[in-house]
């Protein structure tokens, strides 16, 4: 069974701060972790697809990091707004083919 | 179209029904999955489909059979569930697996909420 932790579960945050995220995952057999963004009944949307140690990316105010080494990586967002509220999932794809996910960070974003 | 739709959005089902669950992708996707979750828990991976056959089978019990009939639909197939079966089943497609491309993001539908009497 694959371990993918993230924290914290849930955060509440005024608009305009700023705030991030942790995901923890084996560094063993990496292949890429996702990052996903599932609004209240959508679907849930990638953010961001990592494959390489060191990688950081961007869209918008949303960033994240990866470390492969030790296994993390960091979504951070720059001046929250309310629509920013969402469950953030980070998920761990490793060399048996699977996309095992971590169980979210749930963000609301008050006005 | 980016679109994964799943139908229908909520089911309620008796233990002795039989019913379906349907998944639909026009993106050219050749890889299809199948994932459940339960309330305040991470998505669990149930089946992947890989070019219309099944790859993976992640343990599941044989009252859910997996379909894919064409490289556009998937289907799960129910029957004689019981009530630990509630959960929200999601579906998603992504171009290929990530044996062929590490680089893949999956696409997902919004999900049937699933709920057994």
């Amino acid at each position: 069974i694959l371990n993918v932790e993230q924290s914290p579960q849930s955060l509440h945050v005024q608009e305009g701060d700023s705030t991030n995220f942790t995901c923890s995952f084996p560094s063993s057999n990496f292949y890429a972790l996702h990052w996903y963004r599932w609004e209240t009944a959508k679907s849930p949307e990638a953010l961001f697809v990592m494959t390489l140690n060191g990688d950081e990316k961007k869209k918008g105010r949303i960033s994240a990091t990866l470390n492969t080494k030790e296994g993390y990586s960091y979504l951070y967002i720059k001046g929250s707004q309310p629509e920013d509220s969402a469950t953030y999932l980070c998920a761990f794809w490793n060399a048996g083919n699977m996309l095992t996910f971590g169980g979210g960070t749930r963000l609301m974003v008050k006005p | 179209d980016t679109e994964v739709t799943q139908t229908p959005k909520h089911l309620v089902m008796g233990m002795t029904n039989k019913k379906s669950l349907k998944c639909e992708q026009h993106m050219g996707h050749r890889a299809m999955y199948w994932y459940k979750q339960k309330a305040k828990k991470p998505p669990e991976l149930m089946f992947v489909y890989s070019y219309e056959k099944l790859s993976i089978n992640e343990s599941v019990p044989s009252r859910f059979s997996p379909e894919c009939p064409n490289s556009s639909l998937l289907n799960l197939h129910l029957h004689a569930l019981q009530p630990e079966d509630s959960a929200l089943y999601l579906c998603a497609s992504s171009q290929v697996t990530a044996r062929q491309a590490t680089n893949e993001k999956l696409f997902f539908g919004s999900g049937t909420q699933l709920s057994v009497l």
